[in-house]
């Protein structure tokens, strides 16, 4: 079973360009979420999806980040202006159902590193 | 603010010995409980999942859930140098898995 893929694996960009990172669940999973890591943190959700539907964005900085899940399958992250605070890297995970009250696992994909200049 | 709350570490432990990794989460709503392992550069990767009081485990590994503390454990028994690894506690409460900072392990051979 393919996993969760990711692209690109690395970005370096300038503050104030625009940037948009790719992701593609495991096949069947309803669910998909994004999350940023910053050096020596945790992982922090962004977004979270149910099919094409957000179930949850609210640490999602909506001035300049947005994302979508057309189609219920693919799903893009953009940022735009990026700050040098973005840089991080950037983290797309699915799971099969939704992730309130049940125990789903979420499998991630190898990230995005980005670093902002 | 949900939070999950790890000692960033590094624990150093010998190999063979048993590792110990702490976790206090602050939502007593919080229903399941897991643990991640994310070598340097990698993605996280689940080893541990437990959503009742009391130890569950899975070879080498143990977790041990405390709901009346908010307190969820990782041992690792026999540790090896392969075990050397940032890991991650996550808490699940509503829609949300919330993140903890992480501990870093090291195993010295």
């Amino acid at each position: 079973e393919a996993g969760v893929a990711q692209s690109p694996r690395y970005k370096i960009i300038e503050k104030r360009q625009s940037v948009a990172f790719w992701c593609n669940p495991i096949s069947g999973h309803a669910t998909l979420y994004w999350y940023q890591q910053i050096l020596g943190q945790g992982p922090k959700l962004l977004i979270q999806f149910q099919n094409n539907g957000v179930v949850d964005d609210s640490q999602l900085p909506k001035d300049r980040f947005s994302a979508e899940r057309l189609k219920g399958v693919d799903s893009t992250l953009k940022i735009q202006p990026a700050k040098l605070e973005d840089s991080a890297v950037y983290l797309c995970a699915s799971s099969l159902v939704r992730l309130a009250g049940s125990t789903d696992t979420q499998y991630f994909g190898p990230g995005t590193r980005l670093t902002v200049l | 603010q949900k939070e999950v709350e790890q000692n960033s570490g590094p624990l150093s432990v010998p190999e063979g010995a048993i590792a110990s990794l702490n976790c206090t989460y602050s939502d007593r709503g919080s229903q399941s409980f897991f643990w991640y392992r994310q070598y340097s550069g990698k993605s996280p990767e689940l080893i541990m999942s437990i959503y009742s009081n009391g130890d569950k485990e899975d070879g080498r590994f143990t977790a041990q859930l405390n709901k009346a503390s908010q307190y969820v454990s990782l041992l690792i028994r026999d540790s090896q140098p392969s075990d050397s690894a940032t890991y991650l506690c996550a808490v699940n409460a509503g829609n949300m898995l919330t993140f903890g900072g992480g501990t870093r392990l090291m195993v010295k051979p």
